[in-house]
């Protein structure tokens, strides 16, 4: 079954700085994949998504990067500001058309003014 | 509209209670999952329906959790004889377009 790893665990970062995380995925057959942003006890929400027939989409300071042949993506996000501390999830499908998630560990980002 | 909505948002459980944890899809939305977080872990797929129909039950942990959309719309996550193993955030979401969109989740507590 599907399988996404997700790097690093925990990121900090300087306001205005940059910040990256990584995803890889095991199933080829993923269309899908989203991006989350969760706060301390709220739901996630979907901040951003691509699809496979896209390499790269943006949304203001945010993006998203994919690489279908190595399995991989990236969530992107520029001159980061302290409200964009939180947990990131990144997620793919199941490979199927029913579009279950199978999501990543998550990423703690701390945003430091 | 109205997001996604889930009730109750905590419950606490005696060890060997059920519980019933609700969900309300956004209005139109064909597709709805649930999922179980535990602390510090992404969203676990538990089941999937498309309409009234459970296409996916594959995540469900044991034959005590049931979960059911009998018209399409409301759906209700039943676990039976709670056990400490099954506390978490249970999030429900519904879905348009492969986009999943989460409601705030029940925090079931089982003591």
């Amino acid at each position: 079954g599907e399988n996404v790893e997700q790097h690093p665990s925990t990121l900090s970062v300087q306001e205005g700085d940059s910040a990256v995380i990584k995803c890889t995925y095991s199933d080829s057959a993923s269309n899908y994949f989203p991006w989350y942003k969760q706060e301390l006890g709220k739901r996630p929400q979907l901040i951003i998504d691509i699809r496979s027939n896209v390499g790269e989409k943006k949304d203001q300071r945010i993006a998203v990067t994919l690489n279908k042949t190595a399995k991989h993506f990236s969530l992107h996000i520029t001159e980061t500001q302290p409200e964009d501390s939180a947990v990131y999830f990144c997620a793919a499908d199941y490979g199927g058309s029913q579009g279950n998630l199978i999501f990543g560990k998550g990423t703690k980002l701390s945003v430091k003014p | 509209g109205a997001g996604v909505s889930q009730s109750p948002r905590y419950k606490v459980a005696k060890r060997g209670q059920d519980v019933a944890l609700r969900c309300d899809p956004i209005s139109g939305h064909v597709s709805l999952f649930w999922y179980q977080q535990a602390l510090g872990q992404g969203p676990e797929f538990l089941t999937y329906f498309q309409n009234e129909a459970q296409l996916d039950k594959s995540g469900l942990p044991s034959d005590r959790f049931f979960a059911e959309r009998p018209e399409g719309s409301v759906s209700t996550l039943k676990i039976q004889r709670t056990q400490q193993e099954d506390s978490a955030v249970y999030l429900c979401a519904s879905s348009f377009l492969n986009e999943q969109y989460f409601g705030p989740g029940t925090r079931l507590t089982v003591t």
